[in-house]
């Protein structure tokens, strides 16, 4: 089991705001990083840290943080955003890295 | 452009290991480490372990400790992941991933490889 905990699945109409969020002890001292991954491709980052953005990724993506959860928010969600998305942090020790179990979300 | 490219699909016996590569190009090799990450089918993503490009320091999952050994070719920019005894929950996609952690100790691992196949069956 992970120590990052998601939904798994969430679903938003075209044009909408959603929200994907990430539990875990290990939030409360690390951030964590999100990944959107498409069917048959490669995981992409696209948020790190308390609120970042690689340059190539648009600004309706945004990342949030509070005690043991971080979110990650797409404002006017689009018809390519729908994929996989997962957190990962440190976990609880410190020692390791870990992945969330991810979420499907569905653009409607 | 920063590039990771890694060697191609692999089928394997149990008990066989298997050394998936990762070429690099594009940055400083040594101011970044290297991460692996393997998705099984249909399943997560599962973090691996880290080596850093550096000095060679290694960081691994506790549940392939034993089994799993990174290192790093400075001189080619090249890293390897070498996977021994392999079952056949070992099937999966392995990536290599750009990884580097930052001034508060939070990872990230922001330029991804293409993506081996490695496929464990008698």
């Amino acid at each position: 089991s992970s120590e990052l905990t998601q939904d798994p699945a969430v679903s938003v109409a075209l044009g909408q705001t959603v929200r994907i969020t990430c539990q875990g002890d290990s939030l409360r001292s690390y951030y964590a990083s999100w990944y959107q991954q498409k069917p048959g491709q490669a995981p992409v980052l696209v948020i790190y840290g308390k609120n970042n953005r690689p340059s190539e990724i648009p600004d309706r993506f945004s990342g949030s943080n509070s005690g043991n959860t971080a979110s990650l928010t797409i404002t006017g969600a689009q018809a390519e955003d729908e994929a996989d998305y997962y957190c990962n942090s440190r976990d609880s020790s410190g020692d390791s890295v870990v992945f969330g179990g991810g979420t499907k979300l569905t653009v409607l | 452009q920063v590039q990771l490219v890694q060697s191609g699909v692999e089928v394997k016996k149990p008990g066989a290991s298997v050394k998936v590569s990762c070429k690099t190009s594009g940055y400083t090799f040594t101011s970044y480490g290297i991460s692996w990450v393997r998705q099984a089918p249909g399943q997560g993503l599962e973090w691996m372990g880290w080596i850093s490009a550096y000095n060679g320091d290694t960081n691994y999952a506790q549940k392939l400790q034993g089994r799993v050994t990174m290192t790093t070719d400075t001189s080619t920019s090249l890293a390897y992941m070498e996977l021994r005894s392999l079952r056949s929950d070992d099937t999966a996609v392995y990536y290599c991933a750009r990884g580097l952690y930052d001034s508060s100790g939070s990872s990230r691992m922001d330029v991804w490889g293409q993506g081996t196949t490695v496929t464990v069956s008698s």
